[in-house]
């Protein structure tokens, strides 16, 4: 019954390695994001896209890019990783057409450490 | 300015004591939804619970109730006879019309219940 999967729940990266971080989800939905966990900041919004090939930017795009070349997989790249991009990141998907109803179904987490 | 405020970091309480959460939001929308999410610690967010802007009648499923008060701008959530199957972070999150299918998420209250 698996609905959004990221495809790695653990990494270890070294500074100025690229980083990708991918996610597949099963749904048909048009609307997928990429957050970012901290503690004592809660869930930012990265990235989200609402069809094929489009993203806009949420709160915290710097130094981050994504790509959604088909409906059900949308990736997060780290161009160049860095310490302070040692979190948790969680991708999610939600829906059709851009609508504040949706319920967004999220994905088990891939947390990264950069050293 | 956090459009989602949730002002306890950590809750803990003995088994089948009733907790409330709390959440208050901010928003100059007058159609927006409301979210609850619970994420236990296998990381994964769940969907707990979605109101309009429109309904504020306060809804129970189970041992959990959610009060919705658009005078005080806030939808706080409580556990009745707490059990340690709760235990768990949980996310009050904000979707507003005006700004297209953004998720604003509170930073979370980590709820312990303690057999």
């Amino acid at each position: 019954d698996v609905k959004v999967t990221q495809s790695s729940r653990y990494l270890v990266k070294r500074t100025g390695e690229k980083v990708f971080l991918e996610c597949v989800q099963d749904m048909d939905h048009e609307n997928m994001f990429w957050y970012r966990q901290d503690p004592g900041l809660g869930l930012r919004l990265i990235y989200f896209s609402y069809d094929v090939k489009m993203k806009e930017k949420g709160d915290i795009p710097e130094g981050y890019s994504v790509s959604r070349e088909k409906k059900e997989r949308f990736s997060l790249i780290l161009e160049s990783a860095s310490t302070n991009q040692t979190s948790m990141y969680l991708c999610a998907s939600g829906g059709q057409g851009r609508s504040g109803a949706n319920v967004l179904t999220f994905g088990a987490g891939s947390r990264l450490t950069v050293l | 300015a956090q459009k989602v405020t949730q002002a306890q970091t950590e809750i803990s309480v003995v088994e089948k004591e009733d907790v409330t959460l709390d959440c208050v939001y901010e928003t100059r929308d007058t159609t927006y939804y409301l979210f609850w999410y619970k994420q236990p610690p296998s990381g994964e967010l769940v969907f707990l619970i979605r109101r309009n802007s429109f309904d504020e009648q306060n809804e129970i499923s189970g041992r959990y109730s959610w009060n919705f008060q658009k005078s005080t701008s806030s939808f706080n959530f409580t556990i009745t006879a707490s059990q340690v199957v709760d235990s768990a972070v949980y996310f009050c999150a904000l979707s507003e019309t005006y700004t297209g299918n953004q998720f604003y998420f509170g930073t979370g209250t980590s709820l312990t219940v303690i057999p």
